[in-house]
């Protein structure tokens, strides 16, 4: 596609509920970021795949937090037994490799946690 | 470990008066700097970035910023606000680490125009 897409832009759940969300990078972008945005923070780092594999989940809260990226493109972020304290803005953002030049957002997923 | 560090929470302007805003990092080298923009209900945007060489770099919407290794700043500059820039403005930093790179953003300033 032309960016990066996320779906769903908004997703309500009850407080327990696992939740998957999902991200379509850049066509032929091999390298794919998830970041959570607080209400008047800044992005922080989740995870960051390299083709199908996280090179690096350092940024998972817990254990709850799993992503995967099983062909090296759409990747799922996946939350189990959600607390309210989840509810964030969730970025995804991908780049090429073949040298860092920058990371390309897309729009995010609001996630509230009731 | 890398970090940004954006000092002022809102900065306010009056329409057609210079910008400036700050952006200090921590780290070991020279990293990877970059200036993102959020509208509300948008993604972040890619304003410019410094990867090396001149260290007073363009960017889009006739914004600039310098690398002062000597300050660990990149603050960002722009001459003459206008209405449109009311946004959020982010400032990244990425550190190569086992091959990658992963930015790390400041907490953003939240720019308010005045007409």
């Amino acid at each position: 596609g032309a960016g990066v897409s996320q779906t769903p832009s908004n997703k309500v759940t009850e407080k327990g509920k696992y939740v998957e969300l999902r991200c379509d990078p850049i066509s032929g972008h091999t390298a794919l970021y998830w970041y959570r945005q607080s209400l008047g923070q800044g992005p922080e780092f989740l995870i960051y795949f390299q083709g199908t594999g996280a090179a690096d989940d350092s940024g998972l809260p817990n254990d709850r937090f799993f992503a995967v990226r099983p062909e090296g493109s759409v990747s799922t972020l996946k939350i189990q037994r959600t607390e309210r304290g989840d509810s964030a803005v969730y970025l995804c953002a991908s780049s090429s490799t073949g040298g860092f030049t920058e990371a390309f957002f897309g729009q995010g997923t609001r996630l509230t946690v009731v | 470990a890398q970090s940004v560090t954006q000092p002022d929470i809102h900065i306010t302007v009056s329409e057609g008066a210079s910008l400036e805003l700050r952006c200090n990092y921590s780290y070991g080298a020279t990293p990877y700097l970059f200036w993102y923009v959020q509208s509300p209900g948008q993604g972040l945007q890619l304003l410019l970035k410094y990867f090396s060489g001149d260290t007073l770099v363009q960017g889009i919407k006739g914004f600039e910023a310098e690398f002062k290794r000597s300050q660990s700043s990149f603050n960002l500059r722009k001459p003459s606000v206008h209405w449109s820039d009311a946004a959020e403005y982010f400032c990244a930093v990425a550190e190569r680490s086992g091959g990658s790179y992963i930015p790390t953003f400041g907490r953003g300033t939240s720019l308010i125009v005045h007409p």
